[in-house]
């Protein structure tokens, strides 16, 4: 089993559409949590923390549930440059990041 | 603040040469750097953790001598690709903490990548 497991996509979705991404973790003593954005052939930027107590920034909400050891992104209000590839990342411990293979998600006008 | 940089961007080579990779903090210093490759539609795997002044801790599957990494300083970080095969051909990204950064503490920041093709 992947240590961060993601539906690869792609997610092809209208512009003002929601959507929601998905993320499992399988070490149960990570400590933190992170979703970051990958556009084509460059380096991953970080989109946002994940908290227990969810957070939102703007149009994107994450979420955390540690017992079910799952992690969501949801986007609202999407937008062309939204398109990108969204990657789940989980720091086991030591600053040691751990990356999901990414979900694509494609905005059409 | 917290960039991180990367020379080059892009090497071609033939098989059998070796490659250095640089890695630098430009506006911050690092005491640990850590070393990534991604292959065609993967995920990013961690390959080593480059220490300042001390020598890397590398994961599970990684040569150790085949990836050479030296860490001279607080604000660079090589990585060396030696005897380059084509199976070699990845994208690597470095990737640094900003300790000091009151705001960005827990944050890695990345460094553009470089592309390495190996022929």
């Amino acid at each position: 089993r992947k240590e961060v497991e993601q539906d690869p996509g792609p997610f092809n979705v209208p512009e003002g559409a929601t959507v929601a991404f998905n993320c499992t973790y399988s070490n149960s003593a990570s400590q933190s949590f992170f979703w970051y954005r990958q556009d084509c052939r460059k380096e991953p930027k970080l989109l946002m923390s994940v908290y227990s107590s969810g957070n939102e920034d703007g149009r994107f909400t994450a979420q955390l549930n540690r017992a079910s050891q799952y992690i969501s992104l949801l986007i609202r209000d999407s937008k062309l440059s939204d398109s990108a590839t969204y990657l789940c990342v989980v720091n086991t411990g030591f600053q040691k990041l751990v990356f999901g293979t990414g979900t694509r998600l494609l905005v059409s006008p | 603040g917290a960039v991180v940089s990367q020379h080059p961007s892009r090497v071609i080579c033939k098989s059998g040469t070796s490659v250095k990779i640089e890695c630098r903090s430009l506006d911050f210093q690092a005491t640990t750097m850590f070393w990534y490759r991604q292959f065609p539609k993967k995920s990013l795997m961690l390959m080593a953790t480059s220490n300042e002044g001390s020598k890397a801790t590398y994961e599970q599957g990684v040569e150790k001598d085949k990836f050479l990494i030296n860490h001279a300083s607080l604000t660079l970080s090589t990585l060396t690709v030696t005897s380059a095969h084509p199976e070699d051909s990845s994208f690597y990204i470095c990737s640094a903490r900003d300790l000091g950064g009151v705001l960005t503490y827990n944050e890695q920041f990345f460094g553009p990548g470089t592309r390495l093709t190996v022929l």
